[in-house]
């Protein structure tokens, strides 16, 4: 199974700061048709996970441009240019290359 | 807009089978873009993910449940099941169905449902 580990496991932020979160994959998710295989998700407060970035780099449909994904092969960040009240919750990478898909254990912000 | 909505007994007793049921309007289960996907969260933990049924039916499963899940699709109700066999007190969780895009420069859980919570008593 691929493992995946985020870091830090707990961020507090000052709003209007900037955050970032590393995420590392035990092996490369870089598929053979040059996406990586990598998806961050948002948990808010008693919600369901929301998708934010998905192929790595790609923000999805709403999503708000202060969010970024970056990284390839093993190695990836995503980034917060400016953090709102709204973006508290938990942060999660994951990826889908192969069976397992697996999660890392969850980044969570809070605000200062 | 896509609306996905996770249904079952809120309780399982404990060797016991639990199933769900994830209803999808606003679209199909049988574009071929998509998978739909199972995916669990223990109370106050991370997310797992349990498995996962193509358009086709084709399936994969989490190998540290593969001997007791199934995931099947109805297409004439345009829902997904999830059925998970002989379970324990380990299996209780908030239990979430998502759609798979598998589309063109796509791998990720696009959509989900609210999650339902499944606790297994002994």
């Amino acid at each position: 199974d691929i493992v995946m580990t985020q870091s830090p496991l707990s961020l507090p932020v000052t709003p209007g700061e900037p955050a970032s979160i590393s995420c590392w994959s035990s092996q490369s998710l870089l598929n053979s048709n040059g996406y990586n295989y990598l998806n961050w998700y948002l948990q808010k407060p008693g919600q369901s996970p929301q998708l934010l970035i998905y192929v790595g780099s790609s923000r999805a449909s709403g999503v708000p441009d202060r969010f970024s994904g970056s990284g390839s092969g093993t190695d990836f960040t995503l980034k917060i240019s400016r953090v709102e009240a709204e973006d508290v919750g938990i942060y999660y990478c994951m990826h889908t290359l192969q069976s397992p898909y697996t999660f890392g254990q969850g980044t969570r912000l809070e605000i200062k | 807009q896509l609306r996905l909505q996770e249904s079952g007994p809120g309780v399982v007793k404990s060797s016991q089978t639990l199933s769900l049921t994830c209803a999808v309007s606003g679209g199909s289960v049988s574009s071929g873009d998509y998978s739909w996907t199972w995916i669990r969260q223990p109370q106050e933990k991370g997310l797992e993910w349990i498995g996962v049924i193509s358009h086709s039916g084709g399936t994969y499963y989490n190998p540290s449940l593969k001997s007791r899940v199934t995931i099947s699709v109805d297409k004439a109700k345009n829902q997904i099941s999830l059925n998970l066999y002989s379970v324990t007190a380990a299996d209780t969780a908030v239990y979430y169905c998502a759609r798979f895009n598998t589309g063109r420069g796509h791998a990720d859980f696009d959509y989900w449902g609210r999650g339902t919570l499944v606790t297994v008593s002994s």
